[in-house]
């Protein structure tokens, strides 16, 4: 049974530029959630995506976007990337909005 | 004011001494705790979840909430080296899937 699975693991990008991160849930699990992490930081949630609509957002601007597919796997979609923006990107799953999340390996965002 | 705080640590226990690790919120209609381990380089897993007061056993785990004074703990018996890691504790309200972290604990257990 695969777990959370993300792609790209690592990427650089430069300012100005636009970045798409790509999730698939844990097997039977139906809602993605999406956090930043910072170096030395607790993960910060961006927003949760249940049925294919954004049910919860954090304090992120909206440059930070993202998609939910009738298969559960999510996008999340980061325009205008800024230097303060480098961090590690987590999708976590679960069945419905429970707090028991399931998180992938994450993805390390450099911009330059 | 955070609402989930955690002292940075680190944490600095012996082996097979009790690691006492500390969290409070600030949001009164928080129901649902937790407890995330994170390993240096890897996410955070869930170890430990209590939602009633009083205390919750897993294994060498046990998580302690007391809502009144809107505090949760997670006490390790007989550390083992393999337990330093970051402890992440996290809180929701009932009716979102609004999950919010504290910055974590860094626990070094040695041996």
């Amino acid at each position: 049974d695969a777990g959370v699975t993300q792609s790209p693991t690592h990427l650089i990008k430069t300012r100005g530029q636009q970045v798409t991160l790509r999730c698939s849930p844990k097997s039977g699990h139906d809602t993605v959630s999406w956090y930043q992490q910072a170096l030395g930081q607790g993960p910060q949630f961006i927003f949760q995506y249940y049925e294919e609509e954004e049910r919860q957002r954090g304090n992120f601007p909206d440059r930070f976007s993202g998609h939910q597919f009738p298969n559960y796997s999510s996008e999340l979609n980061v325009n205008a990337l800024l230097l303060g923006d480098s961090a590690l990107y987590l999708c976590a799953s679960s069945v419905g909005n429970t707090g028991e999340l399931f998180f992938g390996e994450g993805s390390r965002l450099t911009v330059l | 004011q955070k609402e989930v705080e955690q002292n940075s640590g680190p944490l600095s226990v012996p082996e097979g001494a009790i690691a006492s690790l500390n969290c409070t919120y600030s949001d009164r209609g928080s129901q649902s705790f937790f407890w995330y381990r994170q390993y240096s380089g890897k996410s955070p897993e869930l170890i430990m979840f209590i939602y009633s007061n009083g205390d919750k056993e897993d294994g060498r785990f046990t998580a302690q909430l007391n809502k009144a004074s809107q505090y949760v703990s997670l006490l390790i018996r007989d550390s083992q080296p393999s337990d330093s890691a970051t402890y992440l504790c996290a809180v929701k309200r009932s009716n979102t899937g609004k999950l919010i972290f504290g910055q974590g604990t860094t626990l070094q257990v040695k041996p």
